[in-house]
């Protein structure tokens, strides 16, 4: 069973311009979230789709934004890059919300690693 | 978010068990203890869960005090493949997603 698949792997970028990040799920996986690693930060939590709707979302700026397609595959977007954008974007998916428990299992990629200069 | 403490960093032997601890003295009932750990160059990987009794599986053992306050994660055997951080995370049980990361701690292994 193939794992969570994040591309581009590595990528540099300048001040000021975008990137897109995208994410393949695990087959039968719904739901995806984003989440940014920094060494000073940590790992922080940017939002979280499910079937295609934005269900939660973090403390990060409007720059930050996300999308999801029908076959679950998403996509997440930052403009006007900054250097502190710099960081291992992670994307995790899994099954979907499981009602009472909550409690399904979170699968990550291997992350993009964006470097800002 | 309901917050979790760990120690920064811990070191043990090869082949010897490995208590992890966790401190989580504001969970809520509805909160489930969850702990994922991150290998060098990969992203977190799950390691286990559990609500109020204790659970094993083939990667480890959590043992949950009887207030729920604490938590440790228990490596019976460990080996150089289980250093990593290690991440303590209250997770909401109505079905939401988001994880709230903490530092973790980095577990060293020695030969």
């Amino acid at each position: 069973k193939a794992g969570v698949t994040q591309t581009p792997r590595y990528l540099i970028k300048t001040r000021g311009q975008q990137v897109t990040l995208s994410c393949s799920p695990i087959s039968g996986h719904r739901s995806v979230s984003w989440y940014q690693q920094t060494p000073g930060q940590g790992l922080q939590f940017l939002f979280e789709y499910f079937s295609e709707t934005q269900r939660n979302k973090g403390n990060f700026p409007g720059r930050f934004s996300g999308r999801q397609f029908s076959n679950s595959r998403s996509e997440m977007n930052v403009s006007t890059l900054e250097l502190g954008d710099s960081a291992l974007y992670l994307c995790a998916s899994s099954k979907g919300p499981t009602g009472t428990g909550g409690t399904g299992e979170l699968f990550f990629g291997e992350g993009s690693r964006l470097t800002v200069l | 978010d309901a917050k979790t403490t760990q120690p920064n960093s811990m070191e043990s032997n090869e082949e010897e068990p490995v208590h992890l601890p966790c401190n989580h003295s504001t969970i809520s009932g509805t909160d489930y203890i969850h702990w994922y750990r991150q290998l060098p160059s990969q992203g977190p990987e799950y390691v286990i869960h559990g609500l109020t009794s204790n659970v094993n599986n083939r990667m480890a053992s959590l043992a949950i005090a009887e207030d729920r306050k604490s938590s440790t994660l228990i490596l019976h055997r460990a080996t150089l493949r289980d250093a990593a951080v290690y991440y303590c995370i209250l997770r909401d049980g109505q079905g939401a997603q988001k994880l709230v990361f903490g530092q973790g701690t980095r577990l060293t292994i020695n030969p």
